[in-house]
């Protein structure tokens, strides 16, 4: 079945180091989306690639860095300079434009201890 | 103001009642909506995409209102699975390109 496969599913990160969440879609889809949730508010666009080695930044890209290397594949990493990252991250991917809807991963849970 | 705005909740309705709950948006240039689903911890998933006409989906209705600038979803007959927190989506002009807006949702709770 085809779909968009999210690791770690929980992630614990200390203070000063830098983490990477991987996104994996097998769904041919161009588009690749990162996305923050926190709670009570909507999710928030961090970066987002509409096709390989091509990516753009999003609202809130400070503190974040992707790659978009393969088509099925746009992992991102949380450096230090993120102050606040304890949040709910959402991969999602489009066919191409946003006049489709989107499919999610399952999400990685970042948690800084 | 928000730009994508819901009544946070939570709705508390009975089984079988029906319930509808609407979003407004800032950009009346918008593009195209939607409604999301999202069960707690877990991802959202694409529910309906709302047409000017209108569109249903067996029990779920989803209208917009362009003059007024809002969107709404209806459920009927409402079931305990239908609880959940629903997202809508609008796609909205920012510089050159267009970009989905969040709202942060409204949560739903059926009871028994």
């Amino acid at each position: 079945d085809g779909g968009i496969t999210q690791s770690p599913k929980y992630l614990f990160r200390k203070e000063g180091q830098n983490v990477t969440l991987s996104c994996e879609q097998n769904l041919n889809h161009d588009a690749m989306y990162w996305y923050r949730q926190d709670p009570g508010q909507g999710l928030r666009l961090i970066y987002y690639s509409q096709i390989v080695n091509d990516f753009q930044k999003g609202d809130i890209a400070e503190g974040y860095s992707v790659s978009r290397e393969k088509k099925e594949s746009f992992p991102l990493t949380v450096t230090s300079a993120q102050k606040n990252p304890t949040a709910f991250y959402l991969c999602a991917s489009s066919i191409g434009g946003n006049n489709y809807g989107y499919t999610f991963g399952s999400g990685t849970r970042l948690t800084v201890v | 103001r928000k730009e994508v705005e819901q009544d946070p909740g939570p709705f508390n309705v009975p089984e079988g009642a029906t319930v509808a709950f609407n979003c407004t948006y800032s950009n009346s240039a918008s593009q195209s909506f939607f409604w999301y689903r999202q069960d707690c911890r877990k991802e959202p998933k694409l529910l309906m995409s709302v047409y000017s006409s209108g569109n249903e989906d067996g029990r779920f209705t989803a209208q917009l209102n362009r003059a007024s600038q809002y969107i709404s979803l209806l459920i009927r007959d409402s079931k305990l699975s239908d609880s959940a927190t629903y997202l809508c989506v609008v796609n909205m002009e920012r510089g050159s390109n267009y970009q989905l807006i969040w709202g942060a949702g409204t949560k739903l709770i059926i009871k028994p």
